[in-house]
């Protein structure tokens, strides 16, 4: 079955620090998505990729998705306070679907 | 516009016992989702359904649990016989079509079996 794997699982960083999470599929995805989920909360939809190579940016968050359409990263320049949670990148091979990744728990350290 | 309402926001229930989990869309959504979270996990599919269609259940255990998404009303996840397993925290998600643009997800409700 489809899986999608993400890399760290936790990562602590001090506040003003850059920030990167890796998302790896098994399977070529027909688009990836980004979540993030404070503690205690709900996951909030961030972003959509869809092309191969393509990449966004949201303020301080940079996203990619590889020319293969196998992986994805999220960058977070210059890490806030606010910043905190965990980040989920979630994948979907054709009209699958949508599965999530492990997620990267993001600290800062004020 | 309420986004995606779930309730009881936690539930506590004996071995044994049902577990009824309610989910109402956003406004205009006629998709949804039902995703399961175990502590410091991430989230793992359930299932996913339209008005009154069960279109993908393949993330559901085969025994005790059900879902459905009625003409009127939430979709309710239902579980039955709840074992200590089963404690986790159960998100709804809809979306007007397909997902393309995100899911919105619900605040979730922590079930906990004692």
């Amino acid at each position: 079955g489809q899986q999608v794997m993400q890399i760290p699982q936790y990562q602590h960083v001090q506040e003003g620090e850059d920030f990167t999470t890796y998302c790896n599929s098994s399977t070529t995805l027909s688009n990836i998505q980004w979540y993030k989920q404070r503690p205690g909360g709900h996951p909030v939809f961030l972003i959509q990729l869809v092309k191969s190579g393509e990449v966004k940016k949201q303020k301080r968050l940079t996203f990619q998705f590889g020319e293969a359409k196998k992986n994805s990263s999220l960058h977070i320049t210059a890490t806030q306070t606010t910043d905190v949670g965990t980040y989920f990148c979630a994948g979907r091979a054709g009209a699958n679907n949508l599965f999530f990744g492990t997620g990267t728990r993001l600290t800062v350290i004020p | 516009n309420a986004g995606v309402m779930q309730n009881p926001r936690h539930l506590v229930r004996r071995r044994g016992q049902e577990a009824r989990l309610r989910c109402s869309p956003m406004k205009g959504h006629s998709h949804v989702y039902w995703y399961r979270q175990l502590p410091e996990e991430g989230l793992k599919f359930m299932v996913y359904l339209q008005k009154e269609n069960i279109i993908d259940e393949s993330g559901m255990p085969k025994e005790r649990f059900s879902a459905e998404f009625p003409k009127e009303g939430p979709s309710i996840l239902r579980i039955q016989q709840v074992v200590r397993g089963d404690s986790a925290a159960y998100f709804c998600a809809s979306s007007p079509s397909g997902g393309g643009n995100g899911y919105t997800f619900g605040s979730g409700t922590r079930l906990t079996v004692v």
